[in-house]
Order: structure tokens, then sequence, then C-alpha cells
């Protein structure tokens, strides 16, 4: 498909478990978002990709999250020692370039419980 | 004071009414606005991009207040296949990429 693609999709971890959810951007896109959805609430940004380059990462929680994007194409952000408060769903936004007006394509997202 | 505000709703409209929908914003540096729709665990679309000479696409009017700091959605003749949640979200900066700051969504149910 042509869209951005999650994986997985969902995902159950038990408290203290390490997880890592992907992203596939779309094809040729420069810029990769990554964005935090709780229940009931807006999508909060949590960091932001250039190409490899992670430019903002101001967003994320604690250390215990981690994002990369070695080739500038697939993204992957990590979580570590999950706790409860991170249950969420996760999404990533991709945009073709740099610009303001370039609109920010969502995938599906992953939805993460943590037990 | 959370950087976009929402009234969460819910807007129970009859199919055929006009509804509007409102959200203000605190960072006065704010450059880019837009209206996104989500569906019920779906993700998130742009549904329409916000300027102060006001926009229209179809049933759709945006407009933009900046003095105020106010943002507005008006959809006409309103059909069951809006029912959704629609997310106010403002992009901060200008010239490069920039994260999108969202509204917690105003949540529209259209009934027949």
């Amino acid at each position: 498909g042509a869209g951005v693609s999650q994986s997985p999709r969902y995902k159950v971890a038990k408290r203290g478990q390490d997880v890592a959810l992907r992203c596939d951007p779309i094809s040729g896109h420069v810029s990769l978002f990554w964005y935090q959805q709780a229940l009931g609430q807006g999508p909060e940004f949590l960091t932001y990709f250039q190409n490899e380059a992670q430019l903002d990462k101001s967003g994320l929680p604690s250390d215990r999250f981690f994002a990369e994007r070695p080739e500038g194409s697939v993204s992957t952000l990590k979580i570590q020692r999950t706790q409860q408060e991170d249950s969420a769903v996760y999404l990533c936004a991709s945009s073709f370039s740099v610009g303001v007006k370039d609109e920010q394509f969502f995938g599906p997202g992953t939805r993460l419980t943590v037990l | 004071r959370k950087e976009v505000e929402q009234d969460p709703g819910p807007f129970n409209v009859p199919e055929g009414a006009t509804v509007a929908f409102n959200c203000t914003y605190s960072n006065s540096a704010s450059q880019s606005f837009f209206w996104y729709r989500q569906d019920c665990r779906k993700e998130p679309k742009l549904l329409m991009s916000v300027y102060s000479s006001g926009n229209e696409d179809g049933r759709f009017t945006a407009q933009l207040n900046r003095a105020s700091q106010y943002i507005s959605l008006l959809i006409r003749d309103s059909k069951l296949s809006d029912s959704a949640t629609y997310l106010c979200v403002v992009m901060p900066k200008t010239g490069t990429a920039s994260k999108l700051t969202f509204g917690t969504g105003t949540r529209l149910q259209v009934t027949l």
C-alpha cells in the first residue's frame, strides 16, 4: 500500500517489559513524527526525524523512551521497562518534505496495553 | 492550561443541521492551523487547513481569528457520515517541519 504502516497493530506487555514499535513511512518522505494518544485525548508529540537525524525529542516523556531512524526510512520507537501509564496508541506520521505546508499522513497506530 | 482547548462534546445533532465547533490556542507564535478528523479507533486525517481569510470546502467552513487566538469549524447540512471526532491543531514554527499540537477533540454524533 502507499500509506504509512505500523506494526504491530496491538501489543500487550507486562509491566517492566521492553517493547519496540515499528513505523514504515510513505516512500520518499523526509519527515517522520511519533505521537502518543491516550484514551479520550488528542495525540501528543513525542519526537521528529528529518531523514536519519532526530531533530526534536522534546516530547519523549522519560529516558525509557528511545526512537531511531538509522537509514532515514523505517523508524522504531522503543520503550524500556514499560509502565501502566505508557498504555496508549502510538501514532507515526510522515510528510514529504520539511515545509510547514506539507501534510502529515498518519499510520493506523499501535495500541499498547501494559498490564 | 492546555495549548489548544476544545469543548469535548459530544454534540448530538440531527441530519441536515448546521453545527459549529470552536477552539482556542495559547501560543501566539503559532503559524499554521488545521482541522483533523478522527473516526473511532482510526488515525487522524487532515480535513482542512485554516487561514485568516477563511476557507470553505463544500459543506465545511473554517475561520481563524489571530487577535483572539480562536479557530472555528462550521459544518452545514450534516450527514450521518460526518459523525467523528474533530481535532483542532496548531503548528508553532515556520520554515521547517514542526510538531502538531492537538486539542482533545470535539465529538460529533449526527443522528437520523
